[in-house]
């Protein structure tokens, strides 16, 4: 089956500056890769996704790469704000018929105000 | 919208108990996603269900863990003779649809403590 590895576990920046957080996966055969963010206490929440038929994508602070040959996406949130710190997760999924979502260790951001 | 709705929030169990966590997905979202997940970990894929279907419940251990999603009413996840290793937060999903223009909805959780 599909294995999702996120680095780093833990990130700490001060605020105004960029955070990057690095997946790689193993079945080339994952076509859709989603973000979640997770605050304390609460459920992950879909922030970004990229599907691989894109190279990148952007929303407002927050931009998803994907190099599907090296088989790794990362996650860049730029201008970072204390409300971002949280546990990032990224993901994985084959899509198709069937929408089973792998999911990496996660990355806990903390924005240093 | 109400969103995904779990309950209970927080549930304690002794050793042996039984749990049930429930979850109501999203109004027009007839599938259903449960994960686990451990402190410091990451959300592990349990079982996935449509309605009154398990259509891949590979992540669910064999014993112990049952999971339905009857025609009406919340999708149940069942935990027999609970032990302190299912302590956990265990979340559900839905989504709409299995294409990936569908995507998942998160519940908030229920966090599992077995004393």
């Amino acid at each position: 089956g599909e294995n999702v590895e996120q680095h780093p576990s833990t990130l700490s920046v001060q605020e105004g500056d960029s955070a990057v957080i690095k997946c790689t996966y193993s079945d080339s055969a994952s076509n859709y890769f989603p973000w979640y963010k997770q605050e304390l206490g609460k459920g992950p929440q879909l922030i970004i996704d990229i599907r691989s038929n894109v190279g990148e994508k952007k929303d407002q602070r927050i931009a998803v790469t994907l190099n599907k040959t090296a088989k790794h996406f990362s996650l860049h949130i730029t201008e970072t704000q204390p409300e971002d710190s949280a546990v990032y997760f990224c993901a994985a999924s084959m899509g198709g018929g069937y929408q089973k979502v792998t999911f990496g260790t996660g990355t806990k951001l903390q924005v240093i105000p | 919208n109400a969103g995904v709705m779990q309950n209970p929030r927080h549930l304690v169990r002794r050793r042996g108990q039984e749990a049930r966590l429930r979850c109501s997905p999203m109004k027009g979202h007839s599938h259903v996603y449960w994960y686990r997940q451990l402190p410091e970990e990451g959300l592990k894929f349990m079982v996935y269900l449509q309605k009154e279907n398990i259509i891949d419940e590979s992540g669910m251990p064999k014993e112990r863990f049952s999971a339905e999603f009857p025609k009406e009413g919340p999708s149940i996840l069942r935990i027999q003779q609970v032990v302190r290793g299912d302590s956990a937060a265990y979340f559900c999903a839905s989504s709409a649809g299995t294409s990936q223009n569908y995507g998942y909805t998160f519940g908030s959780g229920t966090r599992l403590t077995v004393v």
